[in-house]
């Protein structure tokens, strides 16, 4: 059973314009999320994060939107940039236990940024 | 500040043997995760020391993966016998502790295996 979900495997966007991933999840337990960026062949890099006190958080050309009652985030990158191209996947943070946080992931989203 | 430091890069083992992997993790990060990431597919826990203790091991194969962190800061993780399926990427990752604060995981650059 996924927990965190990103229906969309792959999204193409010109350079410019907004690009924008969603992400869905299911386990009312995550009280915060994070997006990370991997390009092929190297680990993920951490992007944003974003606290289930808040509906939004901002950083740049990057912000991830919060809708708890949806079980929904999204990120929003304005404009996108070819250097963007890359596997962006979402992550929900959930309490494993002695103050210790447990990361779960989506199966990402594959970014292309047409120049 | 460096990274996190994961060996070997690349490996590629017949089905059955064994193989072993390790990982250094940022200094004085007390968290350490190891995930298993299948072509297709987001990273996938499969054990996450605080120090030296475990604190979640739940989706660890352990009739045949096992991990240690000696003195909280290296950690290996071995496969034996190893199955065609464990062909993956495995990353290994570690974040700070603050207690009931949630810290993002920095990951290394992983151990690509291939099982044969």
């Amino acid at each position: 059973d996924q927990q965190v979900k990103q229906n969309s495997p792959s999204l193409s966007v010109q350079e410019g314009r907004i690009s924008i991933l969603n992400c869905d999840y299911t386990n009312s337990m995550f009280d915060y999320f994070l997006w990370y960026k991997k390009y092929p062949a190297e680990g993920p890099t951490f992007l944003i994060s974003i606290s289930s006190i808040k509906d939004k958080n901002e950083d740049g050309r990057f912000t991830v939107f919060l809708n708890k009652s949806a079980k929904h985030l999204s990120l929003h990158i304005v404009p996108s940039q070819p250097g963007d191209s890359a596997v962006y996947f979402c992550a929900a943070s959930a309490d494993s236990g002695a103050g210790s946080y447990q990361l779960t992931f989506g199966k990402g989203t594959k970014l292309s940024v047409i120049p | 500040e460096a990274g996190v430091a994961q060996s070997p890069r690349y490996k590629i083992i017949e089905k059955r043997q064994s193989v072993a992997f390790w990982c250094n993790p940022i200094s004085g990060h007390a968290t350490l995760y190891w995930y298993q990431q299948i072509l297709g597919q987001g990273p996938k826990l499969l054990i996450q020391f605080q120090n030296n203790g475990v604190v979640d091991d739940s989706q660890l194969p352990k009739d045949r993966f096992s991990a240690e962190r000696l003195k909280g800061v290296d950690s290996t993780l071995k496969i034996q016998p190893a199955k065609l399926e464990d062909s993956a990427v495995y990353l290994c990752a570690s974040s700070k502790w603050q207690r009931d604060l949630p810290t993002e995981a920095f990951f290394g650059q992983g151990t690509r295996l291939t099982v044969v």
